[in-house]
């Protein structure tokens, strides 16, 4: 069973558009949440959000965390074609060990 | 500031053959880890390691192995090359648990 689910797997949108990426997770051993931005290379670095529920703002980017729905939102106001990319959620669970698992990512694209 | 170098960025292989994938960083990060990327697939764990020493199997361990004699470097061995181990590979570091994870710039890796 995935740790960590993602949706949808793709949208396409249109510049100025707002979008909503899904990221659902499993609640045993649940520590914190991670979201990334692929393009062409590795991974950089979004947010991390844990149970606190805070919610996290970066210019036109923010994100929640919903620990009744187990459940985290990332939306993107006034989308940009240099949105377009990738976008990968990771759960931490347990107390050991490196135990970082991706969800398979969606990938927006935005057109002009 | 070098952070998390992968080398090398781009490699084909024949069945059968065996390389070493190197990784290393320069952020005195505890935790390492190997991650590969297929499409649709997400990012999935090979092996990761708490500390010099120690060693663990991730989600996808088979046909690999690692080390961490030091601090800095993680390598990951593909012993017997195989068609199905062509990918995209990731080293990543994190300071502790639940941390950030920076990630290499990514190894791509054809098996013919």
């Amino acid at each position: 069973e995935d740790k960590v689910v993602q949706s949808p797997l793709s949208l396409v949108v249109h510049e100025g558009d707002t979008v909503t990426l899904n990221c659902s997770y499993e609640v045993t051993n649940f520590r914190s949440l991670l979201w990334y931005k692929q393009e062409k290379k590795a991974p950089t670095f979004l947010f991390m959000l844990t149970s606190s529920g805070i919610e996290k703002k970066s210019g036109r980017l923010s994100s929640i965390l919903d620990k009744k729905e187990l459940s985290s939102i990332l939306n993107i106001t006034a989308t940009q074609t240099g949105d377009s990319a990738i976008y990968l959620c990771a759960g931490w669970f347990g107390n050991t060990g490196n135990q970082f698992y991706f969800g398979t990512g969606t990938s927006l694209t935005v057109i002009p | 500031n070098a952070g998390v170098t992968q080398t090398p960025k781009f490699q084909v292989l024949k069945t059968g053959q065996s390389m070493t994938l190197q990784c290393a960083q320069d952020m005195n990060h505890e935790y390492m880890s190997w991650y590969r990327q297929d499409p649709g697939m997400g990012l999935r764990l090979i092996h990761y390691s708490v500390g010099a020493g120690i060693t663990d199997q991730g989600e996808v361990p088979n046909g690999y192995n690692v080390s961490r004699s030091t601090t800095e470097d993680f390598p990951l061995r593909l012993l017997s090359a195989a068609p199905s181990q062509t990918s995209v590979y990731f080293c990543a570091t994190t300071r502790d648990r639940g941390y950030t994870i920076y990630f290499g710039e990514g190894s791509w890796l054809t098996v013919v």
